[in-house]
């Protein structure tokens, strides 16, 4: 059974600070995906990493695939409120199970003005 | 053009009822899976669908969860005698297939409350 582990399961900070959410297994994914949920919606993707030390960047957001796609890191640069809601990651095993999301524990983001 | 849509949003029932939700891919959209969400988690998966038939069942919890989507498009997940611990919100999400990463893209969720 893969598990992704998410960290920090909470984060309360405020506008402007930065932050890393992590995302770790001891299984290797084919790709890993990053979503954003807010109360009552279902997730919005972000981004998807595929490649072992691939990084990506959407505007204050940076995505982090590690190189062994065990694990994988969104970096927030100065935050904003409008940053706040759940992230979580989700990783793509591939093969037979090629069409299967295994999602982390999320991250709650709380950022005050 | 038009997301994922669910239906319905919210649905109330009782113990031991039957109950089916919806869901409604983006078009085009080939491939479709079902999700459960517990208050404070992650999504968990349930099924997930190429066209007509299902590639992989495995998160289905037993035999009282079924899903069908008969003409590859328009999927339903049928719940037999529910019971409080099916509580959740089931979430929907589609995506192209046949080529890598498969991008999933997910519904706004039925929320299923079981009194």
């Amino acid at each position: 059974t893969q598990l992704l582990e998410q960290s920090p399961q909470f984060l309360s900070i405020q506008e402007g600070e930065n932050l890393t959410v992590y995302c770790n297994s001891s299984s290797v994914f084919s790709s890993l995906q990053w979503y954003r949920q807010e109360p009552g919606e279902g997730p919005v993707l972000l981004v998807t990493v595929v490649t072992g030390g691939e990084v990506k960047k959407l505007k204050r957001l940076t995505f982090q695939f590690g190189d062994a796609r065990k694990d994988s890191s969104l970096h927030i640069t100065a935050a904003q409120p409008g940053d706040t809601g759940l992230y979580l990651c989700a990783g793509r095993a591939g093969g037979t199970s090629y069409g299967k999301l295994t999602f982390g524990q999320g991250t709650i983001l709380t950022v005050h003005p | 053009g038009a997301g994922v849509s669910q239906t319905p949003s919210n649905k109330v029932t009782e113990k031991g009822k039957y109950v089916e939700l919806r869901c409604d891919p983006i078009s085009g959209h080939t491939a479709l899976y079902w999700y459960r969400q517990s208050l404070g988690q992650g999504p968990e998966f349930l099924i997930y669908f190429q066209g007509t038939g299902a590639a992989d069942d495995s998160g289905l919890p037993n035999d009282r969860f079924f899903a069908v989507r008969p003409e590859g498009s328009v999927s339903t997940l049928k719940i037999q005698r529910t019971e409080r611990g099916d509580s959740a919100v089931y979430l929907c999400a589609s995506s192209l297939s046949g080529r890598a990463p498969y991008e999933q893209y997910f519904g706004p969720g039925t929320r299923l409350t079981v009194t």
